[in-house]
């Protein structure tokens, strides 16, 4: 069974750098895409980007500029740095696979649990 | 970017009842790339259908995705208790992937 598992400061202070790492278990690092999500407090869901194991990544636009995904294969883990964060970026942010099946790609299972994030002077 | 406009935004209904969610899309999704998701208060989503019309290991029959182009819809044939939460649509057949805003399933 696929697990994932979000870790990180849950507060951080406008025009820092958020980082938050993702643990997986129960599958390698190695054979899937990666993804990024977050819902904003009373909101929708928005795809913060996706990396494979090789290093390739796509952002959203809305977000390219400030986001780096990447990956630690060693520890089977992958990582987020959202940089100059503000209020807008407070949210509940999970890790998920990014699935693939029969040649198509582009579905999340499992998501983590989500972790909250607070940006607050 | 495709926007995905669901409808209703709420939908009240009783157990035992038949849902029907819409996901409508603002230009046509390539090869039926539509995903559905059910999301309950402090879980995590849980991945419903792919592929438009074919349901993730484990998920009920009585969840069933439709549609194509720019219209998709999700109906659960009897609303069983555990039912009632918020669904999303998304779309990944061109980037950005985007999600719809949500319809809340609701006891009546």
């Amino acid at each position: 069974q696929v697990q994932l598992q979000e870790s990180g400061p849950g507060l951080g202070k406008p025009s820092e750098t958020l980082s938050l790492t993702c643990t997986v278990s129960g599958a390698s690092i190695s054979a899937n895409y990666w993804s990024w999500i977050r819902q904003p407090p009373g909101k929708g869901l928005e795809w913060i980007g996706y990396i494979f194991y090789s290093g390739s990544t796509n952002y959203n636009p809305s977000l390219r500029s400030r986001v780096t995904m990447s990956v630690d294969t060693s520890r089977n883990q992958f990582s987020l740095k959202l940089s100059s964060v503000t209020a807008a970026d407070t949210a509940v942010y999970y890790c998920v696979r990014r699935d693939c099946s029969g040649g198509s790609c582009g579905w999340f299972d499992p998501w983590g649990q989500g972790t909250l994030v607070t940006v607050s002077s | 970017e495709i926007v995905l406009t669901q409808s209703p935004g709420t939908l009240s209904l009783s157990p035992g009842e038949r849902a029907t969610l819409s996901c409508r899309a603002s230009q046509s999704v390539s090869s039926s790339y539509l995903a559905w998701y059910q999301h309950k208060p402090g879980q995590a989503p849980r991945l419903l259908i792919y592929g438009a019309s074919s349901r993730a290991t484990g998920i009920p029959d009585r969840f069933s995705g439709s549609g194509s182009g720019t219209d998709f819809t999700l109906t659960i044939s009897r609303l069983e208790p555990e039912d009632f939460a918020v669904y999303y649509c998304q779309q990944y057949g061109s980037s950005p992937e985007t999600f719809g805003q949500g319809t809340k399933v609701e006891i009546k």
